[in-house]
């Protein structure tokens, strides 16, 4: 099992660029979280999926949108990157309703410039 | 709004000291109470705790959650190197976690 992948691992961007951040998990994982992590803010959920075809806004979901067509995959887009969404980005899964354990990709590192 | 505050949020300590860290919380729907260690990459869980009283332990590592006071600690004893990291814990309820800032704790040798 590869777990939870992130794809790109790395990717600069130019001020109104768009691009789509992929999660995949094969551990057929119901739920799964998009999160940034910026120095000293800890960890913050942008928007996350409680199953394939539904989303839902978390704690900072503006500037990003969400899709989840397929239970394993995880796509986050930036329809205008701002200098402002610099950031790691994580992704993270967790089994089924009930288990609040998480399990964390290996984050993409996005810089706006 | 659900709120969990860590403390302190950097320490620097010798190997083989031991070390508290502090987490306190403000929720509704508590279900449960999470620490991961996040070293330059993507955070590994450590424990997770939901019944106030008991302690969980992992080699020197343990935590223990106080329900009634809303808050937990993780201790580390006999302290090494490959200790540093940033602990972070979190709390779960409505199918989320809600996480703190962290505390960096440095161990030198």
């Amino acid at each position: 099992n590869a777990g939870v992948t992130q794809t790109p691992k790395f990717r600069v961007l130019k001020t109104g660029q768009s691009m789509t951040l992929l999660c995949a998990q094969d551990m057929n994982h119901e739920y799964m979280y998009w999160y940034r992590q910026d120095p000293g803010m800890g960890l913050r959920l942008i928007h996350y999926s409680v199953g394939e075809g539904t989303t839902a806004k978390g704690e900072v979901p503006d500037g990003y949108n969400v899709s989840r067509l397929k239970k394993q995959n995880f796509l986050l887009g930036l329809e205008s990157a701002a200098p402002s969404q610099t950031s790691v980005y994580f992704c993270a899964s967790t089994p089924f309703l009930g288990s609040d354990t998480q399990y964390f990709g290996p984050g993409t590192r996005l810089t706006v410039l | 709004e659900d709120k969990v505050v860590q403390s302190p949020l950097s320490l620097v300590v010798h190997e083989g000291d031991t070390v508290t860290l502090n987490c306190s919380y403000e929720v509704t729907n508590f279900r449960s109470l999470l620490w991961y260690k996040q070293e330059k990459k993507a955070p590994t869980f450590l424990f997770m705790l939901t019944s106030s009283g008991i302690e969980k332990k992992s080699g020197r590592l343990s935590s223990i959650l106080d329900k009634k006071e809303l808050f937990s600690i993780l201790n580390i004893t006999a302290t090494q190197t490959g200790d540093s990291a940033v602990y972070l814990c979190t709390q779960g309820s409505n199918y989320k976690l809600t996480f703190g800032k962290g505390t960096l704790l440095t161990v030198n040798p």
